[in-house]
């Protein structure tokens, strides 16, 4: 069966730290791959979503990238986080079908101090 | 804006009571995703409704589907005390069918 890792569960960085935040997905090939933030309350923000290795697509312009090195693998990255960074991330991933679901990680929370 | 709206924002029923959520949205879809949310944890997905289909069920889950209307519910029939946790719908947008777009949530508590 599939499965999503996805680490740290909390984080707590100081303003201006470099960020880096893994996904691994197990038990699929080729999957769709997702990076959201939820801030407090509210929904999900898509970051940015990936199709395949090296292919990554930014939703919202801001401080953060992504990267896929490898078929399951997405790494969430900052150089310098900001406050407005903090929240609740979270990967998944979907088969390529458009009529399959997500699959969440349990998220990472984070906090910049 | 392309984001999904849902209402009730929160809702509090007693045990054994059903509880209804509706969304609405403003784009062209695919299919329409309802997922759960434990506070601070992932979510996880219910039940997936197809653009062609008006109603389906799983379990003690119901959802409808209105391309008219541009809107759907959920409903969950005989809650339990384990059904408290945040509800969202996503449409698989017909734009771009990799991304989908979320309603806010709404915030279930069902009291023993």
């Amino acid at each position: 069966s599939q499965t999503i890792h996805q680490w740290p569960a909390t984080l707590v960085q100081p303003v201006g730290s470099p960020l880096s935040l893994e996904c691994t997905v197990e038990g699929t090939s080729n999957p769709n791959l997702y990076w959201y933030r939820q801030a407090a309350g509210r929904g999900l923000q898509l970051l940015f979503y990936s199709v395949g290795i090296g292919q990554i697509s930014s939703e919202v312009p801001q401080n953060l990238s992504a990267s896929r090195p490898q078929d399951r693998q997405f790494i969430l990255s900052s150089k310098k986080l900001l406050l407005s960074d903090s929240g609740f991330y979270l990967c998944a991933w979907s088969a390529s079908d458009s009529n399959q679901p997500q699959h969440f990680g349990d998220g990472t929370r984070l906090s910049i101090l | 804006s392309q984001q999904g709206e849902e209402d009730p924002q929160a809702l509090s029923i007693q045990e054994g009571e059903n509880a209804t959520m509706n969304c609405s949205y403003k784009t062209s879809i695919n299919n329409l995703q309802w997922y759960r949310q434990n506070s601070g944890r992932g979510l996880v997905h219910l039940i997936l409704i197809r653009s062609n289909e008006r109603e389906k069920h799983s379990g003690r889950l119901r959802v409808t589907l209105d391309t008219s209307k541009k809107s759907s519910s959920l409903l969950i029939t005989a809650s339990r005390a384990a059904d408290t946790a945040s509800y969202f719908c996503a449409g698989r947008w017909a734009g771009n069918n990799r991304k989908l777009i979320w309603g806010l949530g709404t915030s279930l508590a069902v009291n023993p």
